[in-house]
């Protein structure tokens, strides 16, 4: 079964980056992208950005640009996100889904909570 | 940038049909999903592609895209259908989510 697991809770200064991390199984890794979806607490869900793990293609969400990057280790199944210069507003759960560019997200990994805070 | 609209509460009966909207332009030239979200778990998918229901996701969810409003119904819903509603789209390769609407069932 289609399974993504994700790193666990990190808490941050104001001005980090913190790394989220991804294991993906149960299908074939390149065939399917994978995005990033965040939560702040009590909203709602925020796109961030997605990539082809075919071909590591990528597209940012325009508020995040500069300050996101997303890779993926085919050896291993797993994506990474990373984010950098770190505000308090980036505060909240982190998802990696299944899916990009004009396709569902069809599987959601069980979150990743970042909390930033000095 | 592309915004999609949403009400953010709907009430419903049991039993009764509840319809949640999702407004943004031109939405019905690109396929609409939607997602369902319980405290503290993560979103499931429950429409894709307007219509279509991923397997394991009960017929009493059904789901219409036309114009600028994609709509999600739940036929006969049952007090476990309570939870936050997200409708999702594509724009130019960027996802634009809705802001969501919180499915009362009372």
């Amino acid at each position: 079964q289609v399974q993504l697991v994700q790193s666990g809770t990190e808490v941050k200064k104001p001005g980090a980056s913190v790394k989220v991390s991804c294991k993906a199984s149960g299908y074939t890794f390149t065939n399917y992208g994978i995005s990033w979806v965040r939560q702040a607490p009590g909203q709602g869900l925020e796109w961030m950005a997605w990539i082809s793990v075919y071909n590591g293609n990528t597209n940012y969400a325009q508020k995040l640009q500069g300050r996101v990057t997303m890779t993926t280790d085919t050896s291993t199944s797993i994506a990474y996100m990373e984010l950098r210069s770190l505000r308090s507003d980036d505060t909240a759960v982190y998802y990696c889904a299944r899916g990009n560019d004009g396709l569902p997200f069809d599987y959601w990994g069980q979150g990743s909570l970042v909390t930033v805070s000095s | 940038s592309y915004e999609l609209t949403q009400p953010p509460s709907v009430s419903v009966s049991p039993g009764q049909t509840a319809s949640i909207t999702c407004s943004g332009d031109k939405l019905g030239d690109k396929y609409a999903c939607w997602y369902q979200q319980k405290p503290g778990q993560s979103p499931v998918l429950v429409i894709y592609q307007d219509s279509k229901r991923p397997s394991g996701i009960p017929e009493r969810f059904s789901g219409s895209n036309s114009g600028n409003t994609a709509t999600l119904t739940i036929s006969g819903t049952q007090a476990l259908d309570e939870a936050d509603y997200y409708c999702q789209a594509w724009d130019s390769g960027t996802g634009v989510f809705g802001g969501g609407t919180k499915l009362t069932v009372l």
